[in-house]
């Protein structure tokens, strides 16, 4: 079946870098692009941006411009998300998201990483 | 960017009740509408997508409809499983955005 499985909870101070994954199993994992939702406590959910899994270019949205980073494990159906220069801010779970082309929305989600950013 | 006003904020139904969601786009969305229900510290659930199409396993209760740039979800029947937090997607034009979603909780 299909299944976005991402990494465990982190903790971490302002300033320093985190590094979440997100794996795919049950599909081909090229033929799906991969989306990044950010969803701070008691709020909604804000699209962060997504990566093309066949080429790895990665797009951004306004406000995840600069300190963010998506990448591929391509080899290993892994898509990465990497925040440096940790913000209170920050503090949130992220989730990975695969994308329905027809109709365009987010038919399977990774369980989410929830990433505290504490001093 | 499209702007999706969900509402109500909040709401309190009862055992059996029926309950509508609305979601209001800011320009034409085409139908490439989702409805999607979170529970507390979980990913979100996909229950309808394209407006009105029932996704598989999402029990008969949960039903969507609207055009242009109104939306609704119903649930016919209030279950104490269906308390949890709703979301309504755009996918029309990018970037996808989000409803700002309707805490349900049984009365």
């Amino acid at each position: 079946q299909i299944q976005l499985v991402q990494s465990g909870p982190e903790l971490k101070k302002p300033g320093e870098s985190v590094k979440i994954s997100c794996k795919a199993s049950g599909y081909t994992f090229t033929d799906y692009a991969m989306h990044w939702v950010k969803q701070a406590p008691g709020k909604g959910l804000k699209w962060m941006g997504w990566i093309n899994t066949y080429t790895g270019k990665p797009t951004y949205a306004d406000d995840f411009k600069g300190r963010f980073v998506f990448s591929l494990e391509a080899s290993a159906s892994t898509a990465n998300l990497q925040i440096s220069n940790l913000k209170n801010e920050d503090t949130a779970t992220y989730f990975c998201a695969r994308l329905r082309r027809v109709f365009y929305y987010f038919d399977y989600w990774g369980q989410g990483v929830m990433v505290t950013v504490s001093s | 960017d499209i702007q999706m006003t969900q509402s109500p904020a909040s709401l309190s139904a009862s055992l059996g009740e029926t309950i509508s969601i609305e979601c209001r786009a800011s320009e034409d969305i085409y139908s490439n509408l989702a409805w999607y229900q979170q529970k507390s510290g979980k990913s979100p659930q996909l229950l309808i997508y394209a407006a009105n199409r029932l996704q598989d396993g999402v029990p008969s209760r949960f039903s969507g409809s609207g055009s242009g740039t109104q939306y609704s979800l119903k649930i016919s029947g209030m279950q104490p499983e269906d308390e949890g937090d709703y979301f309504c997607l755009q996918g029309s034009k990018f970037p996808p955005t989000f409803g700002g979603g309707t805490k349900l909780e049984l009365k």
